[in-house]
């Protein structure tokens, strides 16, 4: 079965200073990855994917993250963060000739001034 | 393009009444998908549909909910009866399915928040 940790659960940065979120996922064949971001009171909102090629994906907003395949990851960067940002974030993983999306428990970023 | 829609966007019902989420995926995409978000339970695929035809229904909760997609461009969700555990935000997605490649991304709608009181 596959599956998605989010380790944490909420995290607070200034403006202007990096991030990276962490996800790390379990599935038994290549993954097809994603990072979402859910501004409050609304949908999904896709940032990224990774199927496969290069293991540094860039996304839209500034975001990119980076697949590991010996760690199992696919942490989410940012070089530095705006105030617009803030919002939960959800990482996702599906297989070949699978439709589903699992996802993790997400992690809520707040930033401060 | 409108993008996925949903109404509608929040509902309040008492419990024991019908409850009906309606979707209308993207023109073009012939996957939809439901999905239910809660603080306890995070995102919860409920339900999915290829080509109008429920693929895969082992995350719907119990026989008080159900699903259909008539055609291509509307899906509901009923609850019938509701309970107040069932207040949650439920979100529905689309996305095109190209054959045996399924590396698709899903596009979410803005959600339908059900309070049952």
């Amino acid at each position: 079965a596959q599956s998605v940790t989010q380790p944490d659960i909420h995290i607070t940065v200034s403006e202007g200073a990096s991030l990276e979120l962490r996800c790390n996922y379990s599935y038994g064949a290549t993954p097809y990855l994603f990072w979402y971001v859910q501004s409050p009171g609304q949908g999904l909102q896709l940032l990224l994917k990774y199927f496969s090629g290069d293991t540094l994906v860039q996304g839209i907003k500034g975001f990119e993250a980076e697949f590991k395949r010996s760690q199992s990851s696919f942490n989410l960067r940012k070089p530095s963060v705006h105030w617009s940002d803030a919002a939960e974030y959800f990482c996702a993983v599906k297989g070949m000739g699978n439709e589903k999306l699992t996802f993790g428990t997400g992690t809520r970023l707040t930033i401060i001034p | 393009d409108a993008g996925v829609i949903q109404s509608p966007r929040h509902e309040v019902t008492e419990m024991g009444q019908e409850v009906t989420l309606r979707c209308k995926p993207i023109s073009g995409h012939n996957s939809l998908f439901w999905y239910r978000q809660t603080m306890m339970r995070g995102l919860e695929l409920l339900i999915y549909f290829n080509n109008n035809v429920p693929i895969d229904d082992s995350g719907m909760p119990e026989d008080r909910f159900s699903a259909k997609m008539p055609n291509a461009s509307f899906s509901t969700l009923k609850i019938q009866p509701s309970e107040p555990r069932d207040s949650a935000v439920y979100f529905c997605a689309s996305s095109r399915h190209l054959g045996g490649r399924v590396n698709n991304e899903q596009f979410f709608g803005p959600g339908t928040r059900l309070t049952v009181l």
